[in-house]
């Protein structure tokens, strides 16, 4: 199993281009998450999803979609990057609410510039 | 609006002692995890608590819950240099699958 694989790993992108963040889990996992992550913040949840077809925001959705058409695949995708978006992407996933925690991918670091 | 509040978010510590950090939140809550993070890495997961009561334990690591009291402990017992990492603490908010984390506790401990 690789568990959770983000890529890219790193990505620097121009105020005002659009990109795909990429995550996927081979563990038939059915709750997903994205969250980034700034110094001093914590980690804060973007979107999440329960299920294939079924996704919902977070706390800061705002220039940021997600769609989950397979359990395995979970993209981000951010519509017009802003510097203030410039992160530490996390993603995650489990297999239900009852007894597990979640496993983290290793992180896209994302500056915008 | 569930807060989840991590004391103290720095602690320097010598090798061999022992120490009790505390995750506070706001509301009623499912669960409390614990996770670990290296530098430039990703979280690892430490604990998972489920109920009121809860105790677990891994090496020098013990994670307790009250539910009452809305607060969880990790207890460091004889630390190492290892053990060298930010901690935080995540909660759920009932009945949904948002996760919210503390801001994090970075450990630091000294030879």
């Amino acid at each position: 199993n690789a568990g959770v694989t983000q890529t890219p790993k790193f990505q620097v992108l121009k105020t005002g281009q659009s990109m795909t963040l990429q995550c996927a889990q081979d563990m038939n996992h059915e709750y997903m998450s994205w969250y980034r992550q700034d110094p001093g913040m914590g980690l804060r949840l973007i979107h999440y999803s329960v299920g294939a077809g079924i996704t919902d925001q977070g706390e800061v959705p705002n220039g940021y979609n997600v769609s989950r058409s397979t359990t395995e695949d979970f993209p981000l995708r951010l519509l017009s990057a802003a510097p203030s978006q410039t992160s530490v992407y996390f993603c995650a996933s489990r297999p239900d609410r009852t007894y597990y925690g979640y496993t983290f991918g290793s992180g896209t670091r994302l500056t915008v510039v | 609006e569930l807060k989840v509040e991590q004391n103290p978010l720095f602690l320097s510590m010598q090798e061999g002692k022992n120490y009790t950090i505390y995750c506070n939140y706001s509301t009623t809550s499912d669960r409390l995890y614990w996770y670990r993070q290296d530098p430039g890495k990703s979280l690892e997961s430490l604990f998972v608590l489920l109920s009121n009561g809860a105790v677990k334990q891994e090496g020098r690591l013990m994670a307790s819950l009250d539910t009452k009291a809305r607060l969880s402990t990790l207890h460091i017992t004889a630390a190492v240099h290892d053990l060298s990492a930010t901690y935080f603490c995540a909660v759920d908010i009932s009945g949904s699958e948002k996760l919210v984390f503390g801001k994090g506790m970075k450990l630091t401990v000294n030879p």
